[in-house]
């Protein structure tokens, strides 16, 4: 079993619409959780920390849910520009060992 | 201010080949990182070095690969001999500082090696 699981997708989504996508981790000791965005061909790019009581940034809000063991990431008013393969990370300890999911590939379509 | 740099952006060797895959961190930033993304696979972490020592390298695949950060400023990976499961893209990224494992990696854009 993966450490870190996430739908692979694609999830195609109408321009202007609500997308929402999970992963889950099955280390119960992880410490941090990231969302990354990454282009086709490009690096990963942080696009925010996951908080324990969740936090939003602009129209993107991650969740995170130590007891089942999962985050999301809620985007809303999709645009074009989003469609990119969203990471979901996971740090174990305090150093940056970071274990990254296979991704979710979103589509946003006019 | 110039970020994280690879050289080279693509490598072509044959099975058997050495290739050396050198990374320049952000100027000031301590820790660097090596990771990879094999065909059909997730990144995976391969080691992290705070300035010239090796912190943990424990995702090291096997002896074949060495990692060197002399002066604690760039890094190499050597891959020696490359077999065709090294196929893939390395990455590597760097952090200012450790605080607790939240602080933020800028990745460079990668090095695409193709074993043949």
């Amino acid at each position: 079993r993966k450490e870190v699981e996430q739908d692979p997708g694609p999830f195609n989504v109408p321009e202007g619409a609500t997308v929402a996508f999970n992963c889950t981790y099955s280390n119960s000791a992880s410490q941090s959780f990231f969302w990354y965005r990454q282009d086709c061909r490009k690096e990963p790019k942080l696009l925010m920390s996951v908080y324990s009581s969740g936090n939003e940034d602009g129209r993107f809000t991650a969740q995170l849910n130590r007891a089942s063991q999962y985050i999301s990431l809620l985007i809303r008013d999709s645009k074009l520009s989003d469609s990119a393969t969203y990471l979901c990370v996971v740090n174990r300890a305090a150093g940056n060992k970071l274990t990254f999911g296979g991704g979710t590939r979103v589509l946003v379509k006019p | 201010e110039a970020g994280v740099t690879q050289f080279p952006s693509h490598s072509v060797i044959e099975k058997g080949q050495t290739v050396t895959l050198r990374c320049d961190p952000i100027s000031g930033h301590d820790n660097l990182y090596w990771y990879r993304r094999v065909m059909g696979k997730e990144i995976k972490f391969l080691l992290h070095f705070v300035k010239e020592s090796k912190q943990d390298e424990s995702g090291m695949p096997n002896n074949r690969f060495l990692a060197e950060r002399t002066g604690g400023t760039y890094s190499t990976l050597k891959v020696q001999p490359a077999e065709l499961e090294d196929s893939g893209v390395y990455f590597c990224a760097s952090s200012q500082g450790a605080t607790g494992g939240r602080e933020k990696l800028f990745f460079g854009s990668g090095t695409q090696l193709s074993v043949l």
